[in-house]
């Protein structure tokens, strides 16, 4: 069953501005990660946030998690038209099988120059 | 520079013929996986190696069959493809340390196959 789900599934900003996304899932977990796709691409590993922290930053990006709530969300500061693309939450649950990941449907992010 | 790397990108095959898509890596991950990634839908895990064990989802067809012969390459086998089949497939990996509690990290995908079915 699917773990994560994302909000919004399509995003449209202006370049400049900021874009947030947010990511709600079911189960205890391990930690929750952030991943972009760009269009027809493979995933790209953004950030990782484990289940004892609350809010970690990577250059532009700045996820929070909040485990009470079972939520995380990914704030992009200064969109660029690069940024353009899919981003997906997954989840690492804690005995759920061996080593896997469970991904959201993702949110479409498209940054108009 | 390490990567994933999977050949081919495009691939066109026929209904019922077997095809066989190849992922190959430079990282040294103990960890290899395959998702299938239907349009505006999330990547769904088909199975995973750890090792040389194999292990399989349960809810993944029959049809879709798995070797890995070495550290450095994995292959996903669709042996009788249907219109469904159609999709981006995708390899990962990762490295998975035992005994660490350090499970689940990063996976580093490669750029994915397109699987064309007429």
């Amino acid at each position: 069953s699917q773990q994560g789900e994302e909000d919004p599934q399509a995003l449209s900003i202006q370049e400049g501005e900021n874009a947030t996304m947010n990511c709600s899932y079911k189960t205890s977990i391990n930690n929750l990660q952030w991943y972009r796709q760009n269009s027809g691409r493979g995933l790209v590993h953004l950030i990782l946030i484990r289940s004892n922290e609350r809010e970690k930053h990577s250059g532009r990006l700045r996820v929070t998690l909040d485990t009470s709530k079972k939520s995380s969300s990914l704030l992009i500061t200064a969109s660029r038209a690069a940024d353009t693309a899919s981003y997906f939450c997954a989840t690492a649950t804690p005995g759920a099988g061996s080593y896997q990941l469970t991904f959201g449907k993702g949110t479409k992010l498209s940054v108009i120059p | 520079d390490a990567m994933v790397i999977q050949n081919p990108r495009y691939q066109v095959t026929q209904f019922g013929k077997p095809v066989t898509l190849s992922c190959s890596q430079t990282l040294n991950h103990n960890v290899m996986y395959w998702y299938q990634q239907k349009s505006s839908q999330a990547p769904k895990l088909l199975f995973h190696y750890y090792d040389k064990d194999f292990n399989n989802e349960a809810d993944t067809p029959d049809n879709f069959q798995s070797r890995r012969p070495n550290t450095s390459f994995c292959f996903l086998d669709i042996r009788s493809p249907g219109l469904g089949d159609a999709a981006m497939y995708l390899c990962a990996t990762s490295r998975d340390s035992p005994g660490t509690g350090r499970y689940r990290e990063t996976q580093y995908f490669g750029p994915g196959t397109r699987l064309l079915v007429l």
